[in-house]
Parts: C-alpha cells; sequence; structure tokens
C-alpha cells in the first residue's frame, strides 16, 4: 500500500499529557500538510510543508504544537500539556506540489485523539 | 479565501443521478473549484476540480455556470458506497497550499 500512513490511529491521553503523532506520506510527494477535524465540522488547516521546510502555519496551531519533518519525509506533530479541546480528528495529508490550484492532495485515516 | 455555500444535507436513491450544488458567488477569475468527499471513518479524497469548463473523470462530472458563480457535482448513478460528506472547495491559480473546508454536504444514499 503506498498512501498516506498516519500513527496511532487512536489515541486516548490525561489532560496535561504530551502525545505525538506521525505521517508517513507518499514517497515521492514533497508536500506534507496537517489539519484538524471535530465532529461535525470540516478539516482545518494546521500547517504544512514543503520537503523538510515549514512554509504556513494556522492561527489555530498554539504554542503548545509543533510539527517537525525532518529530512523532508515522515512528520511528527507534538502536542504538549494536552487539553481536553484539544480532542479532534488530526490528518495528514501529501502532495507533489504541483503550482496553479491543481495540486491533489491524498489523505491519511487520521488519527482520533481523545483528552481526558 | 473566497467562501462557498452548500445545502447541509441530501438525500438520494440508489442508481439514481444526484446534482450536489455549490454557491460561490465571490469567486474570482483565478480559482479553480475543487470537490472532495469524505466517506465515513476516513480521510477525505479528491474527487475533481475545474476552471471554467465542464469536467469529466469516472467518478464525477463538474457543471460549472457560465459566470462561474456556482457549480454542480454530478454523480451519475449513486451506489451506496457514495454515502459521503462532499466538500466544494476554491482554490487560487497561484498558490497551491491548504484545502479550506467548509463544513460541506451530507450525502445519505437509500435503497
Amino acid at each position: 500500500d503506498t498512501g498516506v500512513s498516519q500513527n496511532p490511529r487512536h489515541k486516548i491521553t490525561k489532560r496535561g499529557q504530551n502525545v505525538t503523532f506521525r505521517c508517513d506520506p507518499i514517497s515521492e510527494h514533497n508536500r506534507l500538510y496537517w489539519y484538524r477535524q471535530t465532529l461535525g465540522q470540516g478539516p482545518e488547516f494546521l500547517t504544512y510543508f514543503q520537503n523538510e521546510a515549514q512554509l504556513e502555519k494556522s492561527r489555530l496551531l498554539s504554542d503548545r504544537f509543533s510539527a517537525e519533518r525532518p529530512k523532508g519525509s515522515f512528520s511528527t506533530l507534538e502536542i504538549q500539556r494536552t487539553e481536553q479541546g484539544d480532542s479532534a480528528m488530526y490528518l495528514c495529508a501529501s502532495s507533489l506540489g504541483l503550482a496553479g490550484g491543481i495540486d491533489e492532495q491524498f489523505f491519511g485515516p487520521g488519527t482520533r485523539l481523545t483528552v481526558l | 479565501d473566497a467562501k462557498t455555500t452548500q445545502p447541509n444535507s441530501m438525500e438520494s436513491n440508489e442508481e439514481e443521478p444526484v446534482h450536489l450544488p455549490c454557491n460561490h458567488s465571490t469567486i474570482s477569475g483565478t480559482d479553480y473549484i475543487h470537490w472532495y468527499r469524505q466517506l465515513p471513518s476516513q480521510g477525505p479524497e479528491y474527487v475533481i476540480h475545474g476552471l471554467t469548463s465542464n469536467v469529466n473523470n469516472r467518478m464525477a462530472s463538474l457543471a460549472i455556470a457560465e459566470d462561474r458563480k456556482s457549480s454542480t457535482l454530478i454523480l451519475h448513478r449513486a451506489t451506496l458506497r457514495d454515502a459521503a460528506v462532499y466538500y466544494c472547495i476554491l482554490r487560487d491559480i497561484g498558490t497551491a497550499s491548504k484545502l479550506t473546508f467548509g463544513t460541506g454536504t451530507r450525502l445519505q444514499v437509500t435503497l
């Protein structure tokens, strides 16, 4: 299977704990995106990388959130001192980075975070 | 980003065509119209995109109004597997970054 993979698929944690999620994009894709989705809402953009460079961060990405993409391959999203409001599905997507507004994004299955 | 408006939900019978509307009255000349869908418990997946002309692919057709202020995603024969949330998204021709999702249209398909 050469699609986008995310691990873990589910994470339950207690408030105040740190969590880290991993995303493995499609191998030839330059761009990698993180989105967050809460129940009944569409996904909301968090951040994206062009290779290893983080090019845009949403205002939703508070100081407790950090994302990395070392060597331009897999990416990790870490949430420090989790809060109950962080409970959501965290989606990763990757794309070739084509210009012209035609760049198709391929999404992973997501990591569902529950903060107790 | 220019805004899109979609009905919250629609229903269809299996094997019948479905027309999912999207209004985007503030669309700019450099915005592509994209459609993604999200099946239950899955990440979104690309369906189709267009700029000015109508488009067809193996999944669906996209009909774009002449003034580009609205578009319609057409599923020619809905199946139970097409039950999903469908998102209409505008993307500027000069940028290839984030997708801005609304709340989409939840399509129910019944036997």
